[in-house]
């Protein structure tokens, strides 16, 4: 059982819009920045959001993030085919004094 | 551009101990502040964070693996390490090193990944 919970799937057409669920509790995501990482099938995850709502270089607007209270969300807008991906939240816990991460939304575009 | 390259044995006995490096190239582990960083993934599983070491040398780990985890750098060589103390099955998975900017995360490189099996 994950500290944080995602949901297990998510699912959009392509020029869709979907988001992405992350909740938690005040020790995780209610006191602490969230991140979001994008990992490919058969890949290492790829920072996709991080702080809760910064994009790295090279990462599309198309990929946005936001937290409100003990939640967060990661939203991709413009659905493609290549955005087909497990997707993972995470953050730092501060009575766990250590980090958690989701326990991952897999993405499929029909 | 940085890379990071995990290496070590990808068969360990079970009670033993998995040793597994990170070396890290197109930059100095020593410079900036970063968190050097170990995450798992037990086939066809989630992520899972092992633990940190700052470039101070302060270490942080997960708590439910910490009496059995030790990660060290080594800055002569540009390389940090993990070791796993009295592995079991469970410890099967896809071992991943990785730079963290952050306590939370925000790892901007990682590793390909190796996988480590536990098995007699």
């Amino acid at each position: 059982q994950s500290v944080l919970t995602q949901p297990p799937s998510a699912s959009g057409t392509p020029g869709q819009r979907v988001t992405i669920s992350c909740s938690g509790s005040s020790s995780n995501i209610g006191s602490n920045y969230v991140y979001w990482y994008q990992q490919l099938p058969g890949t290492a995850p790829k920072l996709l959001i991080y702080r809760n709502n910064q994009r790295p270089s090279g990462v599309p607007d198309r990929f946005s993030g936001s937290k409100s209270g003990t939640s967060a969300s990661l939203a991709i807008s413009g659905l493609r085919s290549e955005d087909e991906a497990d997707y993972y939240c995470a953050a730092w816990d501060d009575s766990l004094s250590g980090r958690v991460f989701g326990g991952g939304a897999k993405l499929t575009v029909l | 551009q940085l890379q990071l390259q995990e290496s070590g044995p990808g068969l360990v006995k079970p009670s033993e101990t998995l040793s597994l490096t990170c070396t890290v190239s197109g930059g100095s582990i020593s410079t900036g502040s970063y968190f050097w960083g170990w995450i798992r993934q037990p086939p066809g599983k989630g992520l899972e964070w092992i633990g940190s070491i700052y470039y101070s040398g302060s270490t942080y780990y997960n708590p439910s693996l910490k009496s059995r985890v030790t990660i060290s750098v080594d800055t002569s060589k540009n390389q940090f390490s993990l070791r796993l103390t009295s592995v079991t099955a469970a410890d099967t998975a896809l071992y991943y090193c990785a730079r963290g900017n952050d306590y939370g995360g925000n790892d901007d490189y990682w590793g390909q990944g190796t996988l480590v099996t536990v098995s007699s």
